[in-house]
């Protein structure tokens, strides 16, 4: 079983277009998350959520809408797509340890190629 | 906010020598210290992380240590072998405000035979 899983993995479409990308994770975990990794492989965090309550917002275009139905589920929609929205982004969920370290599981990823 | 930076961003080395990934960090209240590895086509994936209270930690052929009072960590990986070239990321993050990881910018790492 998958532990993060995002979909779709690749995803191709025309400027100005709206996609989504989907995420669930069956860890159990309270807090979710959205990355982006540009092509110079920068790992960038976007949003966070824990128990559905957005609690991270980077500065993130508001073309770019993160919704959580639940706890296991984190979905990006991303509005009228730009040529810079050509990336791969990661889903990942964490728990906060006993030690307070703060473990994230990534998903595969999502590669978003904008012509 | 914090500002986490890396080096090298490539490192090459031939198989059994070890490799050495060096991380500074700009926030003093930071107090946990993750490394990830990318492999091609996934996502990172936790390899080894140290905590603030730790000066150092290991774990087989991958270590960790961190120097506080100069705000800065290193990765070290002996007697490499091929599966160990990847993408390694440093990051850092502290306890309360979301606990937002920052992660440094990346070293490619490739180990030649």
């Amino acid at each position: 079983d998958t532990a993060v899983s995002q979909t779709p993995k690749y995803l191709v479409t025309q400027m100005g277009n709206d996609k989504s990308i989907k995420c669930e994770q069956n860890l159990g975990h309270d807090t979710m998350y959205w990355y982006k990794q540009d092509s110079k492989k920068f790992l960038k965090i976007m949003f966070s959520y824990n128990n559905k309550e957005l609690i991270i917002n980077e500065t993130v275009p508001n073309r770019f809408s993160p919704k959580s139905p639940d706890k296991a589920h984190l979905n990006l929609h991303i509005n009228s797509l730009e040529l810079g929205d050509s990336a791969v982004y990661f889903c990942a969920s964490s728990q906060i340890m006993g030690s307070g370290a703060n473990v994230l599981t990534f998903g595969a990823g999502s590669r978003l190629t904008v012509l | 906010g914090e500002n986490v930076e890396q080096h090298p961003s490539t490192l090459s080395v031939q198989e059994g020598d070890s490799a050495v990934i060096k991380c500074t960090y700009s926030d003093s209240a930071s107090n946990y210290f993750p490394w990830y590895k990318q492999e091609l086509g996934k996502g990172p994936q936790l390899i080894i992380d140290i905590r603030s209270n730790v000066g150092e930690k290991k774990d087989q052929r991958i270590a960790v240590t961190l120097n506080k009072t100069a705000k800065h960590f290193s990765l070290h990986i002996t007697e490499t072998q091929p599966e160990d070239s990847a993408v390694y990321f440093c990051a850092a993050s502290r306890t309360g405000g979301g606990n937002k990881l920052t992660f440094g910018t990346g070293t490619q790492l490739k180990v030649e035979l």
